[in-house]
């Protein structure tokens, strides 16, 4: 199984501010990479899609990159409504895998 | 828009049989384009894909090796909805079920993008 390993585990920044998550995966996954927010009692919702394409609806400073096994997700101006955790998701093949999650909160 | 509506017990006593049902609404379970699966969430486990089920011509399944001597995930085009039967629980099965479509994509490229989630069911196994 490919292992997805995400840092940091968890953050804290100002609101404004740019936050910046990376997601490595234990082989290459070309760009079979998506990205999830998920609120406190909420599923998961998808955000980013094939490591850097945004889901329809979903707010422009939300941005991903990489590819490969190297992977970031950024939120360029955090917004009090961004505090969730976040999970990157590999398909290249199955068993689909998560990222253990970064949970971000406003400092 | 696609809504998918779970439905099934909270509570399974250990040994015996998790069942849930996921309604769909704004789709068909008969898709040739999207996959239907099912994902659980649980603080030791965290996000856990069990296993999906799809049409492409015919009916196919793909399951977790974790659980896929104990998993069934089956449609029902009559009432276009999807089910999971997990056997033999424990209560290390305790945690979060959430039924999720993979919308697919109409090219013949790599995709899958799990756009649309149930609420999510708590099961507790426990006697």
């Amino acid at each position: 199984d490919i292992q997805m390993t995400q840092s940091p585990s968890s953050l804290s920044a100002s609101v404004g501010h740019r936050v910046t998550i990376t997601c490595q995966a234990s082989q290459d996954i070309s760009n079979y990479l998506n990205w999830y927010q998920q609120k406190p009692g909420k599923a998961p919702k998808l955000l980013i899609y094939d490591a850097s394409n945004l889901e329809t609806g979903v707010p422009s400073r939300f941005s991903g990159s990489g590819s490969g096994t190297d992977f970031t997700f950024t939120i360029s101006s955090l917004q009090p409504e961004d505090i969730a955790t976040y999970f990157c998701q590999h398909y290249d093949n199955l068993p689909l895998t998560f990222g253990g999650g970064t949970k971000v909160e406003i400092k | 828009q696609v809504q998918l509506q779970q439905s099934g017990p909270g509570l399974v006593k250990p040994s015996q049989t998790l069942s849930l049902t996921c309604a769909i609404s704004g789709d068909s379970v008969s898709s040739n384009s999207a996959a239907w699966n099912w994902i659980r969430q649980s603080p030791s486990r965290g996000l856990e894909w069990l296993g999906r089920t799809y049409y492409r011509s015919r009916w196919s399944n793909d399951y977790a090796v974790s659980v896929k001597s104990r998993i069934t995930i089956k449609a029902d085009t009559s009432k276009n909805q999807f089910s999971l039967q997990l056997n033999s629980v424990t209560p290390e099965d305790t945690a979060v079920y959430y039924c999720v479509r993979d919308r697919g994509c109409s090219s013949t490229r790599k995709c899958l993008y799990m756009d649309v989630w149930g609420k999510g069911t708590t099961v507790t196994v426990s006697s």
